[in-house]
């Protein structure tokens, strides 16, 4: 079952902050963040694994909440290399360990 | 350490022809994924592969479509008889394990005529 991401589209100045939701009717057994840039390869950002765990590198990072149906990817003092599509992509308990069920995506824009 | 590599970047076929889209996954990896991706969209799962082994092939259509992941060589994802609703890129990812972290590659955009 596809998570479910929001908000579709936010548009930031430098410096400001965002927080992208990917939500599951399910409790999930992993959360994997990803940026895309137009015309290239999803980059890794980070994977989630434990409910309540919070990870985090630079200014990026995420939560997983307790319950393992919803986490959420903060995004603070953006920076115009930020910009890019973030994906979530999934992992359910029971489902195939090797399918990512990804999110439609948060498209992010920084501008100056 | 080389990242996925796949080729070809752009592979442009006429409808009927046959597609193939190699993928070489990191050193070190023996699981590879294989995804699609309509533009504007998110990526959808197609196949999951070990070395000679299909583990997973939900996502795959039933038919024109196939995979395999040889043991030695590239993985290979083939569409047969292609058709303009084929048209998307197609990216290929590799983990050392499962239920590891995805690396993906540059993906092969194709483009049916």
């Amino acid at each position: 079952q596809q998570p479910v991401q929001s908000p579709q589209a936010v548009i930031l100045r430098e410096g400001e902050d965002a927080v992208i939701n990917c939500s599951s009717s399910k409790a999930l057994y992993s959360v994997h963040w990803y940026r895309q840039k137009h015309g290239e390869a999803p980059v890794f950002l980070m994977i989630l694994l434990k409910g309540g765990e919070q990870k985090g590198h630079d200014k990026i990072s995420a939560s997983f909440n307790e319950k393992k149906q919803q986490s959420s990817l903060y995004l603070t003092a953006s920076q115009l290399s930020y910009s890019g599509t973030y994906f979530c992509g999934t992992v359910a308990y029971g489902g195939s360990q090797g399918n990512l069920i990804f999110g439609k995506g948060t498209k992010l824009s920084v501008k100056p | 350490n080389a990242g996925v590599m796949q080729n070809p970047r752009h592979l442009v076929r006429r409808r009927g022809q046959e597609a193939r889209l190699r993928c070489s996954p990191m050193k070190g990896h023996s699981h590879v994924y294989w995804y699609r991706q309509l533009p504007e969209e998110g990526l959808k799962f197609m196949v999951y592969l070990q070395k000679e082994n299909i583990i997973d092939e939900s996502g795959m259509p039933k038919e024109r479509f196939s995979a395999e992941f040889p043991k030695e060589g590239p993985s290979i994802l083939r569409i047969q008889q292609v058709v303009r609703g084929d048209s998307a890129a197609y990216f290929c990812a590799s983990s050392p394990v499962n239920q590891e972290t995805q690396y993906f590659g540059p993906g092969t955009r194709l483009l049916v005529l």
